[in-house]
């Protein structure tokens, strides 16, 4: 059965700390992996991951992929208090398009 | 900007009655998703649908539940006879080809 796995589970940091969260997965025909955040209501899309090795970046936040490891990281840097929310990972197997398996998340706290 | 349209924001039903939860998918887009996100949950996926076609309701409880998605208007995710465990935020996404899901802001119901 397809499992995603994302630790820490939780973490506070201090603002202008750098964060990294891990995501690791085990799936039947891998096509891709997405990261999402979640504040109070609509996950919205960050990135997602195709090729290994290949770091994406958007701002402050980054994320690679490693195929062999089956695992991905999402880094933040310079956090501020508005990275405070919940960061979902998700892979989509090749053939159930759309069908997203999601982990649990990393509920990140951002102090002032 | 339109995006991934969801009503109503909050569904308080009774046990036994019906709810119909709504989603307008972001324009361009064809396919929707519907995912139930119980509480201390991850979000799981439901069920998948294009125009007038279910493609994919493997996640769907076999009772109780149906989703539509007709040739004009909104996708309807449907729940009768609700029960107090199908209290839940349910959130739709949307999608063209090849390209990642869009989550709405969910519709959050309460079964009393």
């Amino acid at each position: 059965e397809d499992k995603v796995v994302q630790s820490p589970l939780s973490l506070v940091v201090h603002e202008g700390d750098t964060v990294t969260l891990n995501c690791s997965y085990e799936v039947t025909n891998f096509r891709s992996l997405l990261w999402y955040k979640q504040e109070k209501k609509a996950p919205t899309f960050l990135f997602m991951l195709t090729s290994s090795g290949i770091e994406k970046k958007s701002g402050r936040l980054s994320s690679i992929l490693d195929k062999k490891e089956l695992s991905s990281i999402l880094n933040i840097t310079a956090t501020q208090t508005g990275d405070s929310a919940i960061y979902l990972c998700a892979v989509e197997a090749t053939d159930s398009w759309g069908k997203l398996q999601f982990g649990a998340g990393t509920q990140v706290v951002v102090t002032p | 900007n339109a995006g991934v349209m969801q009503n109503p924001r909050h569904l308080v039903r009774r046990r036994g009655q019906e709810a119909r939860l709504r989603c307008s998918p972001m324009k361009g887009h064809s396919h929707v998703y519907w995912y139930r996100q119980l509480p201390e949950e991850g979000l799981k996926f439901m069920v998948y649908l294009q125009k007038e076609n279910i493609i994919d309701e493997s996640g769907m409880p076999k009772e109780r539940f149906s989703a539509e998605f007709p040739k004009e208007g909104p996708s309807i995710l449907r729940i009768q006879q609700v029960v107090r465990g199908d209290s839940a935020a349910y959130f739709c996404a949307s999608s063209s080809y090849n390209s990642p899901l869009h989550f709405g802001n969910g519709t959050r119901l309460t079964v009393t």
